[in-house]
């Protein structure tokens, strides 16, 4: 089973909304990330968490909010975003393990609208 | 850094025949390891095979398999019978293997559409 699940699925939120995005595993894994795509791009590394850790901070603007309560969930927690923020947010986690090829698998997306 | 480069943006094939997506890669090191993600409009992204620099033999899953040149740098996915289901973008992407480095590094993609 290599099912990460994201909810929600779409969401449009306002420029002064709160809102999160929230990603699960039950594979066991120890790391999970955040990825941003824009329409026809590949996925940007947003953060990395490594044991419950944030262990990657690839320069995010701080509207941007990971967090990371236990190893099955990871949680993006948004607050006055810009339009261009609009995208779609991919989840994404590992095994971890040390002489493992630490495949990383994929969520299905949340489609964010900021209006 | 590590760059990936995936030089078609788009390609076609028919149902049923067979197709060659590019990947070249640049970097300095020894060990890393190379991924083939196909993402259908759907939009997930899933993992469809990966391979191992230190390992000679090329991976293979079902259809899909790759020619991987470590000398030259190169990691062509070959994606034989071609479904309709196969239509999708394609990302090839690299990943370090010294601890602790988890980024990937995703070329820009190949959008394959398949013709019935």
């Amino acid at each position: 089973d290599t099912e990460v699940t994201q909810t929600p699925k779409h969401l449009v939120m306002g420029m002064t909304n709160k809102k999160s995005l929230k990603c699960e595993q039950h594979m066991g894994h120890r790391a999970m990330y955040w990825y941003k795509q824009k329409a026809k791009k590949p996925p940007e590394l947003m953060f990395v968490y490594s044991y419950e850790k944030l262990s990657i901070n690839e320069s995010v603007p701080s509207r941007f909010s990971p967090e990371c309560p236990n190893s099955s969930l990871l949680n993006l927690h948004l607050h006055a975003l810009q339009p261009e923020d609009s995208a779609l947010y991919l989840c994404a986690s590992s095994q971890r393990k040390v002489l493992f090829t630490d495949t990383q698998y994929f969520g299905p997306g949340t489609r964010l609208t900021v209006l | 850094a590590q760059t990936v480069t995936q030089s078609q943006p788009e390609m076609s094939v028919q149902e049923a025949e067979t197709v060659t997506l590019s990947c070249t890669y640049d970097t300095s090191e020894s060990d890393y390891y190379l991924f083939w993600y196909k993402q259908p409009p759907s939009r997930q992204m899933i993992l469809v095979i990966r391979q191992e620099a230190y390992k000679q033999q090329n991976a293979t899953e079902n259809r899909f398999s790759v020619n991987f040149q470590k000398a030259a740098k190169s990691f062509s996915l070959k994606i034989s019978d071609s479904q309709l289901g196969d239509a999708a973008m394609y990302f090839c992407a690299y990943r370090s293997a010294q601890g602790g480095s988890e980024k990937l590094v995703f070329g820009k993609g190949t959008k394959l559409t398949v013709n019935p």
